[in-house]
Order: structure tokens, then sequence, then C-alpha cells
């Protein structure tokens, strides 16, 4: 299966954008980069998601790289209410739709 | 829309006993997965149903531990004589997918039942 790397954690100030990286060099032509993010004890949450066109929602902006061995989530103008674990996954096509999440990227963030 | 909706959100027991935990789905959604997440990881995938079958089964799901959807409803996800290392959150999701391919929908999660084995 194919696997993403992120960062361990990020720090943003309040009402500044944040940039999430992530690489998924092994990705395969139909694969979806998916974003889910989790706020203290809570069940994940959909952000956004793509294939290779840039894609933009009322949470966030995903831009995807030409060679689509990486992704980068931008939250446009950061809020205490962002401050979550963020995961960037990669949609199977022959697993039903299961979600395969890594460690993720801890976003602080700051007033 | 009322969610995911889990229960209990907490179980506290003793090892050895039998838990088991409830999952009611967003009511249009057809299909229901079971995650298994222990602090500082994210979640890892157990098992998914389409409807009331269940079409797929983690290695991380042993033979303690038994998932139903009768009717395509809800769902229930027992664990048998639990052990030390069952302590976790598990988490259930829905979403709405038809046919048996691949769905790029996304899914909604619950806020989850966090088991605690004394």
């Amino acid at each position: 299966d194919a696997k993403t790397t992120q960062p361990n954690s990020m720090e943003s100030n309040e009402e500044e954008p944040v940039h999430l990286p992530c690489n998924h060099s092994t990705i395969s032509g139909t694969d979806y980069i998916h974003w889910y993010r989790q706020l203290p004890s809570q069940g994940p949450e959909y952000v956004i998601h793509g294939l290779t066109s840039n894609v933009n929602n009322r949470m966030a902006s995903l831009a995807i790289a030409e060679d689509r061995k990486s992704s980068t989530l931008i939250l446009h103008r950061a809020t205490l209410r962002d401050a979550a674990v963020y995961y960037c996954i990669l949609r199977d096509p022959d697993s039903w739709g299961k979600l395969q999440f890594g460690a993720g990227t801890q976003v602080v963030v700051t007033p | 829309d009322t969610g995911v909706s889990q229960n209990p959100r907490h179980k506290i027991t003793k090892r050895g006993q039998n838990v088991t935990f409830r999952c009611d789905p967003i009511s249009e959604h057809n299909r229901l997965y079971w995650y298994r997440q222990t602090l500082g990881q994210g979640p890892e995938f157990l098992t998914y149903f389409q409807n009331e079958a269940q079409l797929e089964k983690s290695r991380l799901l042993s033979d303690r531990f038994s998932a139903e959807r009768p009717k395509g409803s809800f769902s229930t996800l027992e664990i048998q004589r639990t052990e030390q290392g069952d302590s976790a959150m598990y988490l259930c999701a829905s979403s709405l997918g038809s046919g048996t391919g691949y769905s790029n929908q996304p899914q909604h999660f619950g806020d989850g039942t966090r088991l605690s084995i004394l």
C-alpha cells in the first residue's frame, strides 16, 4: 500500500495561513489524496480530497504537485479551533474505501 | 443530520470480561467501518460492512473480536475475554456508497468508545 509522510508537528499564529505538507512518492495513478483532522477527544473529521487538480472548499485548499508525489493542505487563516492532528491519506481503490491513517501532523495554533 | 452515535462513551472493565459497543450510523449510509486508536497513533482499520454484509476484516481483528450489523442498520463490536492490550479508543464511521466497488465518499466518524482494562 502506498504510504504518506508528514511532519510530526507544526506551529502557527492565529489568523496566519498554515501549509501542511504530505509526501506520497509511491502513489498510484488511481489513488485519491484525502485529508482528515482530529480535534481533541473527537473522532476524525473529513477535510478535503483530490486526485490531480487543486481543490478548494469552505474548510481548506488542497494543492497537488504536478507529479502527484506530494501535496499541501492549506488553512487560509488559522483559528484556535483548527488545533488538531491532520492526517494525509491515500484511498486504496481495491480496499472498499478503508482509511489507512499514519501518525499525522499535530497543528498548534498560538493566539 | 444527527451524525454517527457511539455508546457507551467510556467503558471500564476487568481483564477477562466481555464488552460490547454499539454504533448507530447516519441513517442513509450503507457503509460502516470500525477502527481502533491507541494513544498517540492514528486510527487503525478493523472491519467494514456494506449493508449487513461484513466484507473485510483486518488481521488486527483476532478471534476474540466479533462485529455484526443486523439488518444493515446499527452495528455492534464485541470483545471477549478482554486483555490489557485491548485498551484503546474504538471508532465507528459510516459513509454512502453503492455497489461493491471503491467509494470516494467521505467517512463520518463518531466520537468513539474509550475502553480501559483494569
